[in-house]
């Protein structure tokens, strides 16, 4: 049990919708970072957060996009969804940066239709 | 952007018997963190290596980072059942501000 929880834990979109996935960190900790991790692949970093502000990005376009809040949840959220979206989206937070440890969430299983 | 290959991609070993995944860094490594996943769960830390040449255990699993810091490698002695997922490999970009991922090696693990 890693203190981290992610909502919901399956979603079913339809192509071109928007959707919008949540974690809640481990208290104290000001560093969230969101990953999508396609079938039998590694995870792919999205970005990372720290303190509220965006402090680094993947190559992932523009549709995809976050926030921060001051209560160590956060936000994904994804526009105008593709079929190649499709994944599970894991988030992790850490206490500190560079992290030592990253705490991962279970993830949300995505699937766009 | 830092590339991170682990081999093998999978492995099928019989119960108590020893086994090795490696992972190779295409850049100097700040940091080689190693994971477990139980399949399409979160990701479970195991260890973190920093320096050139350092070794960490944790029960019957040994990692090493080499004094380049370029390759890493994870050792299970005497395997078990519950050993069985997918490890994975994850390193800092240089402006910590990035985490690159290996693909992952699948272990099974025969009772």
């Amino acid at each position: 049990e890693t203190g981290v929880t992610q909502s919901p834990t399956h979603l079913i979109k339809t192509r071109g919708q928007q959707v919008t996935l949540r974690c809640s960190s481990q208290s104290g900790h000001n560093t969230v970072s969101w990953y999508q991790q396609a079938l039998g692949q590694g995870p792919q970093f999205i970005f990372q957060y720290y303190r509220e502000e965006e402090n680094g990005r993947g190559n992932f376009p523009p549709r995809f996009s976050g926030l921060q809040f001051p209560n160590y949840s956060s936000e994904l959220n994804v526009n105008a969804l593709e079929l190649d979206d499709s994944a599970l989206y894991l988030c992790a937070s850490s206490g500190q940066l560079p992290p030592l440890e990253q705490y991962f969430g279970p993830g949300t299983r995505l699937t766009v239709t | 952007s830092q590339e991170l290959e682990q081999s093998p991609q999978s492995l099928i070993v019989q119960e108590g018997k020893n086994l090795t995944i490696n992972c190779t860094s295409s850049k100097t490594l700040y940091g080689l963190y190693w994971y477990k996943q139980k399949y399409g769960e979160g990701l479970i830390f195991l260890m973190m290596l920093q320096k050139g040449g350092e070794e960490k255990s944790h029960e019957k699993i040994t990692a090493k980072l080499d004094e380049k810091k370029q390759q890493s490698s994870l050792h299970i002695t005497a395997s078990q059942p519950s050993h069985a997922g997918i490890y994975l490999c994850g390193a800092l970009g240089y402006n910590f501000n990035k985490f690159y991922f290996g693909s992952g090696t699948k272990l099974n693990v025969k009772p």
